[in-house]
């Protein structure tokens, strides 16, 4: 069965520094998304990017953060000065079509600032 | 706004008896209604969908979930809990154009 996979597992970085988090969607999906766990609380909405540019984002998503899909297959997620509240369970979702079709999660990378 | 409330934060069952985790949804038009499963330090499995059509509809690991339209609710169920139910299970929600919106998460623990 296809999946999303993401890379790392687990990073953790000093306060201030920049980190990518990597996801390689299902091939054929068109809706990509990353969103966030907190604690293993409630799953927040960070942004959408369908058509190589990004169609929604949230109040988290600030200019620290940004996305891209490089070369066609792997979907980055970057926050360019991490912050301590930054540390989370990021989860990347690619989707075929929004609406009636579920999203595939990837196992998520967990991010901790220190 | 648009949003799904699971009004339970943790639900306690034993093994063998029949779960139920709660679900409403507060939408206009015709909601797609999820339930998502997050086991420990693991990601998140899409368990079932409501899109349109019979109310009651049947997913992965033998849960089931009903869409009431005049209670608002879309509640999972099972028969028969196991102890390896025991997760994170989130109520979600699209309106067809949107992200997928998030409930807070109810915490499954099916004890032995």
């Amino acid at each position: 069965e296809p999946e999303v996979t993401q890379t790392p597992s687990h990073q953790v970085t000093q306060m201030g520094q920049e980190v990518i988090l990597r996801c390689v969607p299902i091939s054929n999906h068109l809706y990509f998304y990353w969103y966030r766990q907190i604690l293993g609380q409630k799953v927040e909405f960070l942004v959408s990017f369908y058509n190589n540019e990004i169609s929604e984002k949230s109040e988290i998503f600030d200019d620290q953060f940004s996305v891209e899909r490089p070369d066609g297959s792997n979907f980055t997620l970057k926050i360019r000065s991490t912050k301590l509240e930054d540390s989370a369970m990021y989860f990347c979702a690619s989707i075929l079509r929004q609406g009636n079709t579920e999203a595939f999660f990837g196992q998520g990378t967990r991010l901790t600032v220190v | 706004a648009q949003s799904v409330a699971q009004p339970e934060d943790q639900v306690n069952v034993a093994e063998g008896n029949p779960l139920t985790v709660k679900c409403t949804y507060s939408v206009s038009g015709n909601p797609y209604l999820f339930w998502y499963v997050q086991y420990p330090n693991r990601g998140l499995q899409f368990l079932l969908k409501y899109i349109t059509g019979d109310n009651l509809v049947k997913g992965s690991y033998g849960f089931e979930a009903e869409f009431n339209k005049s209670q608002t609710s879309f509640h999972l169920k099972k028969p028969s809990a196991l102890v390896s139910d025991s997760a994170l299970y989130f109520c979600v929600y699209s309106s067809g154009n949107t992200p997928l919106v998030f409930g807070k998460g109810t915490r499954l623990s099916v004890i032995a």
